[in-house]
């Protein structure tokens, strides 16, 4: 994702809470999506968040965003071992849902 | 009952050959996607179909032909197949417009030998 940034890898201990971040380029965006993929799997939707917001919380999801300075990030509470995977930012563009994924933040959790 | 469905999940085959891939969606969804995801996890769109019309289509070599018989339907022909086609294909749906996103298949593990 030329246009979508995220850093690679991300280490936490189980029950502490994990921040991924992500930013993106384009302004006009009016979605951005938290996809999580476990091995072996396809892309699961986690949560969006509308432009014209900049929070989001569901369960254990908190969604930030930072529309001046394009940044977005996922936290995730009370991190588990079942959370061990890859989370995919994504933006939308253009009315077809023409979505750009960033390169993927390898989540692992150790006891 | 699975949303998005595609076949093979797995597709081993030499260089030079011709394969499809088969996508098929029970979402009611009106725009079908294919997108292509390399050996470090990058994911790219490759075709989009809204309700059976090509309405994006990227840079992608004329040797991969996608066909929607209808809009619950998308397939992915790919002709004289080469050892960079070797990914991971997936087929996701969505809504026209709408905050809801992709729904994603669980994918097509492509190995060109």
């Amino acid at each position: 994702g030329e246009d979508v940034e995220q850093s690679l890898f991300l280490s936490v201990r189980e029950g502490d809470s994990s921040v991924i971040n992500c930013t993106y380029t384009d302004s006009s965006s009016t979605y951005l999506y938290w996809y999580k993929q476990e091995p072996g799997a396809g892309l699961q939707l986690l949560t969006y968040i509308f432009s014209n917001m900049d929070m989001k919380q569901d369960q254990r999801l908190t969604v930030l965003l930072n529309k001046k300075d394009k940044h977005l990030s996922l936290r995730i509470a009370d991190t588990q071992t079942g959370d061990s995977a890859i989370y995919f930012c994504a933006e939308a563009r253009g009315g077809y849902n023409k979505l750009i994924f960033g390169a993927g933040t390898r989540l692992a959790v150790h006891p | 009952d699975t949303a998005v469905s595609q076949t093979p999940k797995y597709l081993v085959t030499q260089m030079g050959n011709d394969k499809s891939i088969k996508c098929e969606q029970n979402l009611g969804h009106d725009t079908m996607y294919w997108y292509k995801q390399d050996s470090k996890k990058f994911l790219k769109i490759m075709f989009s179909y809204n309700n059976k019309e090509l309405i994006i289509n990227e840079t992608v070599p004329n040797r991969f032909s996608p066909k929607s018989p209808d809009k619950a339907h998308l397939n992915l022909h790919i002709n004289s197949l080469e050892l960079g086609d070797s990914a991971v294909y997936f087929c996701a749906s969505s809504q026209k417009t709408g905050g809801v996103g992709l729904f994603f298949g669980s994918g097509t593990q492509l190995s060109v030998l």
